[in-house]
């Protein structure tokens, strides 16, 4: 069983909508989420992160966790072209030398 | 800014055929890894090391082997290349443990390694 689960995809969505990425986790010793996006022919980069329950917004992005539901999402308002790419959620262990668990990603397209 | 450089982009190599994949960042990070991306499987750890000359095994680190030298330095190393290890590998980066804010993993652009 993997360990991270994302939404299957493809996800599209015209602009200016919102986006609604789910991703949900089975080992409940994790505590640090994070969201990475990754462009058709590059590297991952770190978009959020997020380590309590509740709502994290940075932007136009927003970042949810509860733990009791093992459930992390992310939500992109005022889609963009320019958003779409693949974004991967990740779970780590506090103090982990492992670092992260990545899910196997979400591909995202922002219709023009 | 973070840089974390890996040695080529693209490799084609024959069954059999050792394979070293070198990875350089530039950060004095304490911690890097070595992935493999694959479509639908995400990115799978192979191995890692949080010190010079300290490696652990992720998650499928059969057929591989790693080693780091020098701090800044780490290499993935296919003793004898098979087709299944076809993939793209990715090495990164961080300064910390994922609870921290230096624990943010800095990838490099990636080696697309085709065995034939």
């Amino acid at each position: 069983q993997k360990e991270v689960e994302q939404n299957s995809g493809p996800l599209s969505v015209p602009e200016g909508a919102i986006a609604s990425l789910n991703c949900t986790y089975s080992d409940r010793v994790s505590q640090s989420f994070f969201w990475y996006r990754q462009y058709s022919g590059k590297s991952p980069e770190l978009i959020m992160s997020i380590y309590s329950n509740g709502d994290k917004e940075d932007g136009r992005f927003t970042a949810q966790l509860n733990k009791a539901s093992q459930y992390v999402s992310l939500l992109i308002r005022d889609s963009q072209p320019s958003d779409s790419a693949t974004y991967l959620c990740a779970a780590g262990r506090s103090g982990s030398a492992r670092q992260l668990t990545f899910g196997s990603g979400t591909q995202l397209t922002v219709l023009p | 800014d973070v840089k974390v450089t890996q040695s080529s982009r693209y490799l084609v190599k024959r069954t059999g055929e050792k394979v070293f994949l070198e990875c350089v960042q530039d950060m004095d990070h304490e911690n890097m890894f070595w992935y493999r991306q694959d479509p639908g499987l995400g990115l799978r750890l192979i191995y890692f090391s949080y010190d010079v000359k300290m490696k652990e095994k992720g998650d499928i680190p059969e057929g591989y082997s790693v080693s780091r030298e020098k701090k800044e330095r780490f290499s993935l190393i296919l003793e004898s290349a098979s087709t299944n290890q076809t993939s793209m590998y990715l090495c990164a980066s961080s300064g910390g443990w994922v609870d921290s804010n230096t624990g943010e993993l800095f990838f490099g652009e990636g080696s697309r390694l085709t065995v034939l």
